[in-house]
């Protein structure tokens, strides 16, 4: 079946470093993918998507671009602040199937 | 729009007891979804309802657990007889056409 595999974290960072959090997937056809991102004692709340390849979502300064060649869709941020401490999520959705990768805890310190 | 309403926020109850979570998606939503978030197994889905009608309850983990949609803006899950083992967070989450989801805060169990 699909799935999402997502780098194991804890990541930790110093604010204003780079920031790639990996994700790839395995899926037949044409899945839909996402970056959800979850504040502590929150719900999770959607970051990013992506439709089809070669598309690039984007929000809060967060990217991510659908790469069907290597069925990947990295999130990335080139300047991460103390609040985006939170854990993210990497997900697709084939066919009304949605799966969600592991998560990966990002903490950035002043 | 409030977003999505899950009652209680937090939930302490002993083994072998009913416990009952509430969720109120956002109106005009047609899906609603249950998840349960734990350390060991991650973010998992129980069960997902369009138009109030259950679709895949593939998730569900034993008969203990049970779901049900009345109407358009009320959900329950209920745990009957609960074990130390249910104790996770749980979501309900809605959305207008299954793509993007809108996550409730959650309801943290702890069976004693």
């Amino acid at each position: 079946g699909d799935s999402v595999t997502q780098m194991e974290g804890p990541v930790t960072l110093s604010e204003e470093a780079f920031l790639t959090i990996n994700c790839t997937y395995t899926a037949t056809g044409y899945p839909s993918l996402f970056w959800y991102v979850q504040y502590p004692g929150e719900g999770l709340q959607l970051l990013l998507k992506a439709t089809k390849a070669d598309d690039k979502g984007s929000n809060k300064g967060f990217e991510a671009t659908y790469r069907k060649e290597t069925t990947s869709f990295h999130l990335e941020k080139g300047s991460v602040q103390v609040s985006d401490s939170a854990v993210y999520f990497c997900a697709l959705i084939n066919n009304n199937d949605m799966r969600f990768g592991a998560g990966t805890r990002l903490t950035v310190k002043p | 729009d409030a977003g999505v309403i899950q009652s209680p926020r937090h939930e302490v109850t002993e083994m072998g007891q009913e416990v009952t979570l509430r969720c109120k998606p956002i109106s005009g939503h047609d899906y609603l979804f249950w998840y349960r978030q734990t350390m060991m197994r991650g973010l998992e889905l129980l069960i997902y309802f369009n138009n109030n009608v259950p679709i895949d309850d593939s998730g569900m983990p034993e008969d203990r657990f049970s779901a049900k949609m009345p109407n358009a803006s009320f959900s329950t899950l209920k745990i009957q007889p609960s074990e130390p083992r249910d104790s996770a967070v749980y979501f309900c989450a809605s959305s207008p056409n299954y793509n993007e989801q809108f996550f409730g805060p959650g309801t943290r169990l702890t069976v004693l």
